[in-house]
C-alpha cells in the first residue's frame, strides 16, 4: 500500500541555520508533490509544489528538492528563524486530490 | 484572498446524535475536500467533491457522508456520532484546471468531541 514517511521525530536547529526536512514515498508515482506549513490549532498553509519532472524548486529562503528514483523530497529552510517553527507536512499529488504525511514538528531555537 | 470558513471551531456532541460540519469557500473553487486529522496518523481525506452535488470516496468515508448543494458550500455530515469520531475535522478547497495542480486552501478546523 502507499507509504508516506516524515520524520515523526521533533527536529530541533539553532536560530541561522539550514533546517531540511525529509519526505519519503513508497508504492506511489506521484505527479508532483506538495509542502505545507501548519502552526498548532490552524489549518495548513501552501508553500511549494514541485513537478515530478523538476528537481529543484526555490521560493525566498525555501528549496525542495524532488527525487523521483529515490522516492524522496528534501525541503530546506535557509537562515531558519524562530518564526519558522511549525509543523510541516508533504502531500503526494494525484489527480485532483493529494496524500498527506503526518508532518514533523521543526522547532527553530533563538 | 481565499477565504475558507467553519461553522465552528469546537463542537461537543453526545455519541448517537447527527452531526453538521459546515465549511464554505468564497473563491469560486470546483474542488472541496473534508479531512481529519488524528495524532500520529496525520491528514486522512474523508470525502471530496469536484462539481455542484459531485461527491467522491477519500480514504476513510466510513461513518460519514456529505452533501454540496452550492458550489461554494460543502457539508460533512455524521449520521450517528461514535468517540471514534472525536477528531480535528479540516475543510479545503482548489480549483480544478486541466493538466494543472493546485494548492489545497485549508479552513481553520473543527475540533469535535464526542462523549
Amino acid at each position: 500500500s502507499q507509504k508516506i514517511e516524515q520524520n515523526s521525530e521533533a527536529l530541533n536547529i539553532q536560530e541561522g541555520k539550514t533546517a531540511t526536512l525529509t519526505c519519503n514515498y513508497t508504492n506511489y508515482s506521484p505527479a508532483y508533490l506538495q509542502w505545507y506549513r501548519q502552526d498548532p490549532g490552524r489549518g495548513p498553509v501552501f508553500l511549494l509544489l514541485i513537478r515530478e519532472n523538476e528537481k529543484e524548486k526555490r521560493k525566498e529562503r525555501l528549496k525542495v528538492t524532488f527525487d523521483t528514483t529515490l522516492k524522496q523530497s528534501l525541503f530546506h529552510i535557509t537562515a531558519s528563524q524562530p518564526a519558522d517553527s511549525a509543523t510541516y507536512l508533504c502531500a503526494l499529488g494525484g489527480y485532483q486530490k493529494v496524500t498527506f504525511g503526518t508532518g514533523t514538528k521543526l522547532q527553530v531555537i533563538p | 484572498d481565499v477565504k475558507v470558513t467553519q461553522s465552528s471551531r469546537y463542537l461537543v456532541k453526545r455519541t448517537g446524535e447527527k452531526v453538521f460540519l459546515e465549511c464554505v469557500q468564497d473563491m469560486d473553487h470546483e474542488n472541496m475536500f473534508w479531512y481529519r486529522q488524528d495524532p500520529g496518523l496525520g491528514l486522512r481525506l474523508i470525502y471530496f467533491s469536484y462539481d455542484v452535488k459531485m461527491k467522491e470516496k477519500g480514504d476513510i468515508p466510513e461513518g460519514y457522508s456529505v452533501s454540496r448543494e452550492k458550489k461554494e458550500r460543502f457539508s460533512l455530515i455524521l449520521e450517528s456520532a461514535s468517540t471514534n469520531q472525536t477528531s480535528m475535522y479540516l475543510c479545503a478547497s482548489s480549483l480544478r484546471l486541466a493538466g494543472e495542480y493546485n494548492e489545497q486552501f485549508f479552513g481553520p478546523g473543527t475540533r469535535l468531541t464526542v462523549l
